[in-house]
């Protein structure tokens, strides 16, 4: 059974950082290429970043270039987001989610985490 | 970057009647690389359809996609009352985007 699991999210003033991982269980994850996307609170869906199976591309959007680094281990089967000079309106839900198909790295979403919370607040 | 535009922002049916959700962009979707996702209260997204007209893995025949270039729509043949939820199209290939999502409520 696929499983992503993600953690690290919390209270962080503005301009702070966190880091946050997701744990993938129930498939060959060196496979996949694997996005991060997030949810304000009340609002809709915005994709935040992809990453290649070998880390080799890495795709960004606008909103947080420069800011936030995904990253990834293989070995370790886990899926990473350093996000930095955080602000206000990165609060949100963050999602990680496995990309679909394997053939292309800016993919569908077939399987999502439950997501971790992170807020930007003073 | 490709903005997709979802309507209607709420539709109201009641179980059984048939809904019929609509994604436009804002210009063509190469290889129609067009998805659409359903999320209930409190939970992940799930995918429904890709590439346009292919349904996910488990994701009953009532569920059917349609479309190409930048007119797009989601179809459930009969509502459940489990197919009461926010749905969102998803462009993908080239760049990734998401529409702003319809809600679909009970009448």
């Amino acid at each position: 059974e696929v499983q992503l699991v993600e953690s690290g999210g919390g209270l962080v003033q503005p301009g702070g950082s966190l880091r946050l991982t997701c744990a993938a269980s129930g498939f060959t994850f060196s496979s996949y290429s694997m996005n991060w996307v997030r949810q304000a609170p009340g609002k809709g869906l915005e994709w935040v970043s992809c990453i290649s199976s070998s880390s080799s591309t890495i795709y960004y959007a606008d909103s947080v270039r420069g800011r936030f680094t995904i990253s990834r281990d293989n070995a370790k089967n886990s899926l990473y987001l350093q996000m930095d000079s955080l602000r206000a309106e990165d609060t949100a839900v963050y999602y990680c989610a496995r990309v679909w198909p394997i053939t292309i790295i800016r993919g569908a979403a077939d399987y999502w985490g439950q997501g971790t919370l992170v807020t930007v607040s003073s | 970057e490709i903005v997709l535009t979802q309507s209607p922002g709420t539709l109201s049916l009641s179980p059984g009647e048939r809904a019929t959700l609509s994604c436009r962009a804002s210009q063509s979707v190469s290889s129609s690389y067009l998805a659409w996702y359903q999320q209930k209260p409190g939970q992940a997204p799930r995918l429904l359809i890709y590439v346009a007209s292919s349904r996910a893995t488990g994701i009953p025949d009532r569920f059917s996609g349609s479309g190409s270039g930048t007119d797009f729509t989601l179809t459930i043949s009969r509502l459940e009352p489990e197919d009461f939820a926010v749905y969102y199209c998803q462009h993908y290939g080239t760049s990734l985007s998401f529409g702003q999502g319809t809600k679909l409520e009970i009448k």
